[in-house]
Formats: structure tokens, C-alpha cells, sequence
């Protein structure tokens, strides 16, 4: 089946420092999404990207979709303690409906 | 907007129990997905309602079962409960009809705990 490889899988990293993760498929996907969950809570939507090369930003975030529609990357800029979680990506394509394939999420500690 | 609703958020049960979970969707969202996820196997696809037609479902058993409401509300059930289904639930929702997006706005989830 669809696959999504999210790297990487966990960072540790100081406040302030820029954060980049990437997902990476051996599908074509028509819409990319990156998710944010925090502990006890279901995961909240950054992010989402239609268009091969599309480049959206979200404040401190920035995801772009790549031209092959096979990858997509989230760039964190200053992180603060705040940005601790796991991140997830999604690849969707219409005739999935409304099943969205995930990758297995980058957990994100920041030290103050 | 209110966002995505579930119910309950705890629920521990007994092996070959069966279970019943809810989900309200944001208002004006005709589509409820679920998922089930778990830490060795992340975020795994259970089945698509729209306009209270199951559109589409993952590899799971057929002790898990759902349905959807004129509503759009949702309910899922399992039947049988196995100490593998011990699980976070999520239900998700988006506008999901045809030549609109499928963003999905997820649900804090139920924690099943099977014992």
C-alpha cells in the first residue's frame, strides 16, 4: 500500500535553531498536509499545500510541495518551547475520499 | 465554530466487550473519517462517511464497524474487544464533497484501554 517516510524521526534541539523535516513517497499525492499533536490532544492542521512547488507559510512555518508531488518539506524558523510535539505529514489524492495517508511523525524537543 | 467533538474521551473495557464511540463534526462538514492510532503503528486509516455512506475503508477487521447520522454525526463500534485494540481513536472531518478540498480537522480522540 501507500507508504509516507517521514525523517526525521525525533530532534532535539536549542530555542532559536531553525527545524526542517521532509516526507517523501513513492506515490503521487494532490494535496500535502502537515499536522501538529500535542500530548492528549488529536492532531491540529498547519499547514496545507495543492500545487506542485506551492510554498505556503504559516507564521514561524513554511512547507513547500514538491514538483515531483512525491515529497513535501516543513521548515520551523526560531523555534520556542511552544513547537514541542510530534509533526505528521499527509499525502491525499481524490480517490482516496476522505482517507489521508500519514507518515509516522517527527517528535520535536526544544530546550529552553 | 465549534470544532470536531468526541465521546467519550476515556473508556476502559474488558476483553470481548464491545465498545461505542461518537464524533460530532464541524457544522457544515458532511464528511467523518476515523482513525486508529497506536504507537508501533501511527495513524491508521478505519473508514470514510459522507453523507451517511461508508466511501471508503482501511484493512481493519470486520468487528469494527461505524455509521453516520442525517447529521453528519458519527458513531463507531467494536465488537469483540481484543487487548490489541487498546488505541487512541480519532475521528476527523472536512467539507469532503466533490471538487472541494479534504482537509481534515481532528477530534481530541477516545482512549480505549482494553484490560
Amino acid at each position: 500500500g501507500q507508504q509516507l517516510n517521514q525523517s526525521p524521526q525525533s530532534m532535539f534541539i536549542q530555542e532559536g535553531e531553525d527545524v526542517s523535516m521532509n516526507c517523501t513517497s513513492s506515490s503521487i499525492f494532490n494535496t500535502w498536509l502537515w499536522y501538529k499533536q500535542e500530548p492528549g490532544e488529536g492532531p491540529v492542521l498547519l499547514i496545507a499545500l495543492y500545487k506542485a512547488g506551492e510554498l505556503t507559510s504559516n507564521g514561524r512555518l513554511t512547507a513547500q510541495f514538491g514538483i515531483t508531488r512525491k515529497d513535501s518539506f516543513l521548515n520551523i524558523s526560531a523555534s520556542i518551547p511552544s513547537d514541542v510535539g510530534i509533526y505528521f505529514c499527509a499525502g491525499h489524492k481524490p480517490v482516496n475520499a476522505g482517507k489521508s495517508t500519514f507518515g509516522d511523525g517527527t517528535t520535536l524537543t526544544v530546550k529552553p | 465554530k465549534a470544532g470536531v467533538t468526541q465521546t467519550p474521551r476515556y473508556l476502559i473495557k474488558t476483553r470481548g466487550q464491545q465498545v461505542t464511540l461518537s464524533c460530532s463534526p464541524i457544522s457544515g462538514h458532511r464528511s467523518v473519517s476515523w482513525y486508529q492510532q497506536t504507537p508501533g503503528q501511527g495513524l491508521q486509516f478505519l473508514f470514510e462517511y459522507f453523507s451517511e455512506t461508508q466511501r471508503n475503508k482501511g484493512n481493519f477487521p470486520g468487528r469494527f464497524s461505524g455509521r453516520q447520522f442525517s447529521n453528519s454525526r458519527s458513531e463507531m463500534n467494536v465488537s469483540t474487544l481484543e487487548l490489541g485494540d487498546s488505541a487512541l481513536y480519532l475521528c476527523a472531518s472536512s467539507l469532503g464533497g466533490p471538487g472541494l478540498t479534504y482537509e481534515q480537522y481532528f477530534g481530541p480522540g477516545t482512549r480505549l484501554t482494553v484490560t
